[in-house]
């Protein structure tokens, strides 16, 4: 069975480009979140969907950031138009159950603003 | 609000010698707990979780980790470690109820030397 996966795994944009990364969950998992790792950070969380609904979005940055799933399968994260402090490392995971269920993570993408 | 602290951003021990990983975290209700490891180039992966029952939890590779609600503490704990335990490890919560975001340590970084 294959994990999470994300694309692409790295992306180096100057500021005020923009920037849409990509996540594969595990076939099944109806819950999929985004979470963001700045340098020198912990891990923080960013947004949880159910299926294709937006289901708790209180760790996105700002308006900057978008992020859809299409049918309740895969799901993008956008930065439009990106700043330097959007650097960092993003990642996503999914699960099936929601109360203490595992979250299965991807590698992660490494985005660079530069 | 709730917080997860993990006291040493590095550990450097010696192969086959124990290790201690502390973490404590702050909430005002119940919470799950968990570890996940991160090896180079990889994805976040769990080592085990506190759910509810027996306070010591097991999980792969030969870790455990110990449950203390007094001292809401939940150190990470190996008896012999090896040079492929070399990663980074997170303490991470979820409150009971929650949506099932995860809120991070900052991390410890495990180094085993030969």
């Amino acid at each position: 069975e294959a994990g999470v996966t994300q694309f692409p795994s790295h992306s180096v944009i100057e500021k005020g480009q923009t920037v849409t990364l990509r996540c594969d969950p595990i076939s099944g998992h109806d819950n999929l979140y985004w979470y963001r790792r700045v340098m020198g950070k912990e891990i923080k969380f960013l947004l949880h969907f159910v299926k294709e609904s937006k289901q708790d979005e209180s760790g996105m940055p700002n308006n900057r950031f978008l992020a859809e799933r299409t049918g309740g399968t895969y799901s993008t994260l956008k930065v439009q138009p990106a700043e330097l402090e959007d650097s960092g490392v993003y990642f996503c995971a999914s699960s099936q159950a929601r109360l203490g269920g595992e979250q299965f993570f991807g590698p992660g993408t490494r985005l660079t603003v530069l | 609000a709730q917080s997860v602290t993990q006291l040493d951003s590095q550990v450097p021990v010696f192969e086959e010698a124990p290790v201690e990983l502390r973490c404590n975290y702050s909430s005002s209700v119940s919470v799950y707990l968990f570890w996940y490891v991160q090896y180079p180039n990889q994805g976040l992966q769990l080592l085990l979780k506190y759910l509810s029952g027996s306070t010591l939890v097991k999980g792969i590779n030969g870790f455990e980790a110990e449950f203390n609600k007094s001292q809401t503490s939940f150190h990470l704990r190996k008896p012999s470690v090896h040079i492929s335990d070399t990663a980074e490890y997170f303490c991470a919560v979820s409150e009971r109820g929650s949506q099932g975001n995860l809120i991070f340590g900052k991390g410890t970084k495990l180094s085993v030397k030969p």
